[in-house]
């Protein structure tokens, strides 16, 4: 089973900070998620990436497959970007397993 | 295009109970997942459906239960409702069956009395 380990579990920033949140897994993947999830409970997906970065907006995602490790970077933070942030990878039955989500609340 | 819509969006039941909830995944979707998020546990893989076969379970006892039809709408059910059932359960649905971005729905709150 694939571990998934996010860190902060709570942010607080002020608007315009450089937000950034981080994902590590256990196991090696083909694909990370990023999601976000607003508090009505609705699930946007982000980002799916298999190598490299990733850019929409202002949100950038990053993944080093050898260390197991993605980041979410957030640039000019707005109040708008509170929400939970959650990092998905596939099982080895492809089922999706989550991070337990980090709580962004940017401050005007 | 339509997004994914579940319904219904609010759900009041007592233990004991059965329910049913019902997701329609985006138009040219064929395989639909079904969640459970919950505040202790998260988020948890319940099932996922592709052309109508049931392709992987998450570690659910068997009163949880699905199917999918053949216009890719999918229903999920759970039997002998419990006090630990009360969660959001969300729906996504996804074009193929590789890995790829899937979209969800609003989620049917369940509460369980």
């Amino acid at each position: 089973k694939n571990e998934v380990e996010q860190s902060p579990q709570n942010l607080t920033a002020q608007e315009g900070e450089f937000i950034t949140i981080n994902c590590s897994y256990s196991v090696g993947i083909s694909a990370l998620h990023w999601l976000q999830q607003h508090p009505g409970g609705g699930i946007v997906s982000l980002f799916m990436l298999s190598s490299g970065k990733k850019k929409h907006g202002r949100l950038i995602a990053t993944i080093n497959i050898q260390e197991k490790h993605s980041s979410l970077h957030i640039t000019a933070s707005h109040p708008r970007d509170s929400a939970v942030y959650i990092c998905a990878v596939p099982g080895s039955a492809r089922q999706l397993t989550f991070g337990s989500g980090t709580q962004l609340t940017v401050l005007p | 295009k339509a997004g994914v819509t579940q319904t219904p969006r609010y759900l009041i039941k007592t233990r004991g109970q059965q329910v049913t909830l019902s997701c329609s995944p985006i138009s040219g979707h064929r395989s639909v997942s079904w969640y459970q998020q919950t505040p202790g546990q998260g988020l948890q893989f319940l099932f996922e459906y592709f052309s109508e076969t049931q392709r992987n379970k998450g570690n659910f006892p068997g009163r949880f239960s699905g199917r999918q039809f053949s216009n890719s709408r999918s229903e999920m059910n759970v039997s002998t409702l419990e006090l630990g059932d009360s969660a959001l359960y969300l729906c996504a649905s996804k074009a193929g069956e590789l890995q790829e971005t899937q979209y969800f729905g609003p989620g049917t709150r369940l509460l369980v009395l």
